[in-house]
């Protein structure tokens, strides 16, 4: 079983929906857990970060965790063709000093 | 304040070539970190240092590849002799490690091509 994983994707909506992005992992002790956002051809950038179960909400986007279900998940809310990107979802394993990422979602919004 | 900062951001070169990456981290960032992403293994994390010492490199594929931080703002990865399997991104990334989390911010990349 890999550490993080994603759904895999790719996944299309249409403009100002709700794009919904998922991620489990394995290690019940994670405590931190990130979103990062990766254009193509750039590096990623750091979108969100939530380390208590429930809801953080920053703008159009909102990360959910479940510890008890190791899920978090991300959602876009009125999606925008800027946000057409790939997601990576990355989790402290056991607050180590290192972040393992998930192979990412793609995701297209479509004008 | 400045990003981490890479280079070169693209290189070319020729099969059997020494290829030496360079990173500047974040000022006062006490740890660093390469990943290498390529499309069909996505973002691995090839070592870290924590205060300059190397805490991990298992991810390091092979002995062709080194790396070392010889003081809190430099960091270099090597392979030499370079393949046309090491043809990827190497990211250099670094942290302000606290027990509250592990953020990090990743510079722009240094994009290799082995031929």
């Amino acid at each position: 079983q890999k550490e993080v994983e994603q759904n895999s994707g790719p996944l299309s909506v249409p403009e100002g929906a709700i794009a919904s992005l998922n991620c489990t992992y394995s290690d019940r002790g994670s405590q931190s857990f990130f979103w990062y956002r990766q254009y193509s051809g750039k590096s990623p950038e750091l979108i969100m970060s939530i380390y208590s179960n429930g809801d953080k909400e920053d703008g159009r986007f909102t990360a959910q965790l479940n510890k008890a279900s190791q899920y978090v998940s991300l959602l876009i809310r009125d999606s925008q063709p800027s946000d057409s990107a790939t997601y990576l979802c990355a989790v402290n394993l056991s607050n180590d000093y290192k972040l393992s990422f998930g192979a990412g979602t793609t995701v297209t919004v479509r004008a | 304040d400045a990003g981490v900062i890479q280079s070169p951001r693209h290189e070319v070169t020729e099969m059997g070539q020494e290829v030496t990456l360079r990173c500047k981290p974040i000022s006062g960032h006490n740890s660093l970190f390469w990943y290498r992403q390529t499309m069909m293994r996505g973002l691995e994390l090839l070592i870290y240092f924590n205060n300059n010492v190397p805490i991990d490199d298992s991810g390091m594929p092979e002995d062709r590849f080194s790396a070392k931080m010889p003081n809190a703002s430099f960091s270099t990865l090597k392979i030499q002799p370079s393949e046309p399997r090491d043809s990827a991104v190497y990211f250099c990334a670094s942290s302000l490690y606290r027990d509250s989390g592990n953020t990090i911010y990743f510079g722009e990349g240094s994009w290799l091509t082995v031929v």
